[in-house]
């Protein structure tokens, strides 16, 4: 089955910088996903992504799908605290209508 | 709010007990999944619906099962309950397979 792994598994950001999330699938990507948590609460979606080479972005948020490194990124700039939360990364297998697998997440902190 | 409501949001039994956890999805989704998310496996893939039919199966226990109903609300139904059954049960809706899903907000279960 597909595996999604996701680094690092957390982070501590000064408000106001840069950082990076990775996602990097075992298999063949059909299509990835972004979520962000709150802890104990509901997914909230930010992008969906869906060709090699496809970037999004909403806010100060960007997410990339590199298809051949069967891998996804996804950017925050100028990092608020509002920014904080567990983001998870979840993807098709693929050839069925079964859900999402999604990494283990990347626990997000911003510092003040 | 993604239009996904989910009740009850919290839940506690005993173990061996049966209960029902209930997904109204988004106006106009055909399709709902359940998700099951807990510290050791993370979030996992349980069950798909479309339009009233099963669709296709992840993780899923026998001693859960679940139904789509007519007017597209789901339910999903967990019996002889264990002590690590104890997890947080997401439903999430979208209009058709591959499309953004948007998760509600969590049942909170624990089981003593």
């Amino acid at each position: 089955s597909q595996e999604l792994e996701q680094s690092p598994q957390s982070l501590i950001v000064q408000e106001g910088k840069n950082l990076t999330i990775n996602c990097t699938s075992s298999k063949t990507l059909y299509g990835l996903y972004w979520y962000k948590q709150k802890y104990g609460e509901g997914l909230i979606f930010l992008m969906m992504l869906q060709k090699g080479g496809e970037e999004k972005s909403h806010e100060k948020i960007t997410a990339k799908l590199d298809e051949k490194k069967q891998q996804s990124s996804l950017h925050i700039t100028a990092s608020q605290p509002s920014h904080a939360g567990i983001y998870l990364c979840g993807a098709f297998t693929g050839g069925g209508a079964d859900g999402l697998t999604f990494g283990k997440g990347t626990h997000l902190i911003i510092q003040p | 709010d993604s239009g996904v409501t989910q009740t009850p949001k919290h839940l506690i039994t005993a173990t061996g007990q049966r209960v029902t956890l209930r997904c109204s999805p988004r106006s106009g989704d055909l399709s709902v999944y359940w998700y099951q998310q807990s510290l050791d496996q993370g979030l996992q893939f349980l069950i798909h619906y479309y339009n009233g039919e099963e669709r296709a199966k992840g993780n899923i226990l026998e001693r859960f099962s679940a139904q789509q109903f007519p007017d597209l609300h789901s339910e999903l139904n967990l019996s002889s309950l264990e002590l690590g059954d104890s997890a947080l049960y997401f439903c999430a809706s979208s209009v058709l397979a591959y499309n953004e899903q948007f998760f509600g907000p969590g049942t909170r279960l624990t089981v003593l």
